[in-house]
């Protein structure tokens, strides 16, 4: 099992411009979550599913989008980016069942100039 | 917000001291998870701690729930350069909301 595979790695945005941060699993977890953490800084979560279908807003969740059409994938949508969104994105998923240990990808470091 | 207040924020310490990191919350957790963080990469759990009261122990890491279910501790005992990193708790819920964090940096 390849766990949580996130890309791109890294990147870097223009102002205004729009990217896709693309997340997807392969263990058949239910719940899926965006993580920022600046740099630092402890982790703030962006939006979060439950399922296929579903999706719900975060702390932080301005400035984001997400969609959830199949269990494995769980893409991350930035329109208009700005430099308050240079960050460290990290995705994550886990198993509904205790003890649901967060399985987390290995970050995408986005620098918005 | 159910906010996760995490203290103390940063700790530096010698190696061999013991330490204690505290997880606060004003409202009840069902669940907490404590996870670490190292650089560059994504937390590891440590725990998940579910009855009020419940001590767990991980080799030199002791982890406490508060028996009201608001309030956690981890304890390192005779703290080693391998420790450092970024300690998080986290509300085990649908929302799975992280605590702000403690910065652990162990000096050999």
């Amino acid at each position: 099992n390849a766990g949580v595979t996130q890309t791109p790695k890294f990147r870097i945005l223009k102002i205004g411009q729009s990217m896709t941060l693309q997340c997807t699993q392969d263990m058949n977890h239910n719940y899926m979550y965006w993580y920022r953490q600046d740099p630092g800084m402890g982790l703030k979560l962006i939006y979060y599913s439950v399922g296929a279908g579903i999706t719900d807003k975060g702390e932080v969740p301005n400035g984001y989008n997400v969609s959830r059409s199949t269990t494995e994938d769980f893409p991350l949508r930035l329109e208009l980016a700005a430099p308050s969104q240079t960050s460290v994105y990290f995705c994550a998923s886990r198993q509904r069942k205790a003890p649901g240990a967060l399985h987390f990808g290995n970050g995408t470091r986005l620098t918005v100039t | 917000t159910q906010l996760l207040e995490q203290s103390p924020q940063f700790l530096s310490i010698q190696e061999g001291e013991n330490l204690t990191v505290y997880c606060n919350s004003s409202s009840v957790f069902s669940s907490l998870q404590w996870y670490r963080q190292e650089p560059g990469e994504g937390p590891v759990l440590l725990v998940t701690v579910v009855t009020g009261g419940e001590v767990k122990k991980l080799k030199r890491l002791t982890f406490q729930f508060g028996d009201a279910r608001k309030d956690s501790s981890l304890h390192i005992t005779a703290a080693q350069p391998g420790d450092t990193g970024l300690y998080l708790c986290a509300r085990r819920e649908d929302k799975l909301i992280f605590g702000t964090g403690t910065r652990l940096q162990v000096f050999p």
